[in-house]
């Protein structure tokens, strides 16, 4: 069965500092990847996606992620944090076989400080 | 403007009601979704449709019913054996079912007292 683990439930910056959220996944076949990212009593908006193409992913509003198959990592990072960046962030995978529909970790929560 | 709509945004029933959220997609895709959102706990599949006439049970299905009678419609009915109702439950929909991204809309925060 897919999974994916986010370490960290809140990660903390300072305005203008490296962002760096963690996810780990599970998968018995390659994964399509995915990072979402979602505003207070919102829905979830798609920040970009890996789809076994290139393996440096860039997305919107800055982010990107790097997809390591040996570290089974999907690690999303954006060089200079915005205060607008403050939101929670999931990352998803979904397998070619069996189940299909996206699996979520846990999600984290990005704080930005002035 | 193309998206997926939830209906209502803000939802207040008492212990022991069923209560129908409403979820519609104009977006033509086949594939549609029902998540589950707690804090701490990301979101969680209660049902999936692939297609039309045909729905299948996510993870925590339990409680819970939908019907897809219609390709733009996908409701879910929390029914009064659902132990813990009170949640943010999102809708998805995405092109087809296999490895696409899923589309949101803004959610439906259920509360029962």
């Amino acid at each position: 069965a897919q999974s994916v683990t986010q370490l960290g439930s809140h990660v903390s910056v300072s305005e203008g500092a490296l962002v760096l959220l963690r996810c780990n996944y599970s998968s018995s076949v390659p994964p399509y990847l995915f990072w979402y990212v979602q505003y207070p009593n919102q829905g979830l908006q798609l920040l970009l996606k890996y789809t076994s193409a290139a393996t440096l992913v860039k997305g919107i509003n800055g982010f990107e992620a790097e997809f390591k198959k040996s570290e089974t990592s999907f690690h999303l990072t954006k060089p200079s944090a915005h205060m607008s960046d403050a939101a929670e962030y999931f990352c998803a995978v979904s397998g070619n076989t069996g189940r299909r529909a996206l699996t979520f970790g846990s999600g984290t929560r990005l704080q930005v400080q002035p | 403007d193309g998206g997926i709509t939830q209906s209502p945004k803000y939802l207040f029933r008492k212990e022991g009601q069923n209560v129908t959220l409403s979820c519609e997609q104009n977006l033509n895709h086949d594939a549609m979704y029902w998540y589950r959102q707690d804090p701490g706990q990301g979101l969680r599949l209660i049902y999936y449709s692939q297609i039309v006439n045909d729905f299948q049970k996510g993870d925590i299905a339990e409680g819970y019913s939908v019907s897809r009678e219609k390709k733009e419609s996908f409701p879910l009915t929390v029914t009064s054996a659902q132990k813990n109702p009170t949640a943010f439950y999102l809708c998805a929909s995405s092109i087809a079912f296999m490895n696409t991204e899923a589309f949101f809309g803004q959610g439906t925060r259920l509360t029962v007292v």
